[in-house]
């Protein structure tokens, strides 16, 4: 059964105090590992893709790097606007070619000024 | 903006009362899903559509059942709504670049009395 853990659960900063999200996952056979923002009220929204170790992406002050294991969210220098609950999901080949997503349950993450 | 509306917003009903929960799209998008967000949950796929008329069945669609008469609208009901459905739910399209992220509407929670 695929697996997404995230932690922490809660994470409070200091605005300028970078700090990482974590996503462990089990897989078998990973087509994909996303990163999504959500705010209060609102759908959640795409920020990165990665699919093979070693891959990194940036937006802003975020970076998404992958390991085999385990996927990273760094904030550099967060901002309150960077306040939101960060999802971080898993795709894989489902049976009869649906590609079968998995969402973990969140980082809540907020940045006091 | 994915141009997916979500309606309604909010919505009170009773036990044993049929819903039904609207999404539509205006980018003509083939792969359409209906999501539930819980506390403790990671979003679960309850139905998904790949066509007019085509759909199947996600993790949790016991009590659900979906409609798509046109490629713009997906229909989510629950024939008689029971208080484990209390829920937000979420609408989401597939992106159609080769990434495969979603984009998700608003959320239409739904409380059931």
């Amino acid at each position: 059964e695929d697996q997404v853990t995230q932690s922490p659960e809660a994470l409070r900063l200091q605005e300028g105090e970078s700090s990482s999200l974590n996503c462990s996952y089990t897989v078998s056979g990973l087509r994909g590992l996303f990163w999504y923002r959500q705010d209060p009220g609102k759908g959640p929204e795409f920020l990165f893709t990665l699919y093979s170790a070693g891959e990194e992406k940036e937006k802003e002050r975020l970076k998404a790097t992958l390991t085999k294991k385990e996927s990273f969210l760094h904030i550099t220098a967060p901002k309150p606007e960077d306040s939101a609950t960060y999802l971080c999901a898993v795709q894989r080949l489902g049976s009869g070619g649906y590609q079968k997503v998995t969402f973990g349950i969140g980082t809540k993450l907020q940045v006091i000024p | 903006d994915a141009g997916i509306t979500q309606s309604p917003r909010h919505k009170v009903t009773e036990t044993g009362t049929p819903v039904t929960l609207r999404c539509h799209q205006t980018e003509n998008h083939r792969y359409m899903y209906w999501y539930r967000q819980d506390p403790g949950h990671g979003l679960r796929l309850i139905h998904y559509s790949y066509g007019v008329k085509d759909t199947d069945k996600g993790e949790v669609s016991d009590g659900y059942s979906v409609s798509r008469s046109k490629t713009e609208d997906f229909l989510l009901t629950l024939e008689s709504a029971t208080s484990s459905q209390t829920s937000v739910y979420f609408c989401a399209i597939k992106g159609t670049g080769s990434t495969g992220e979603l984009f998700f509407g608003e959320g239409s929670r739904l409380t059931v009395l």
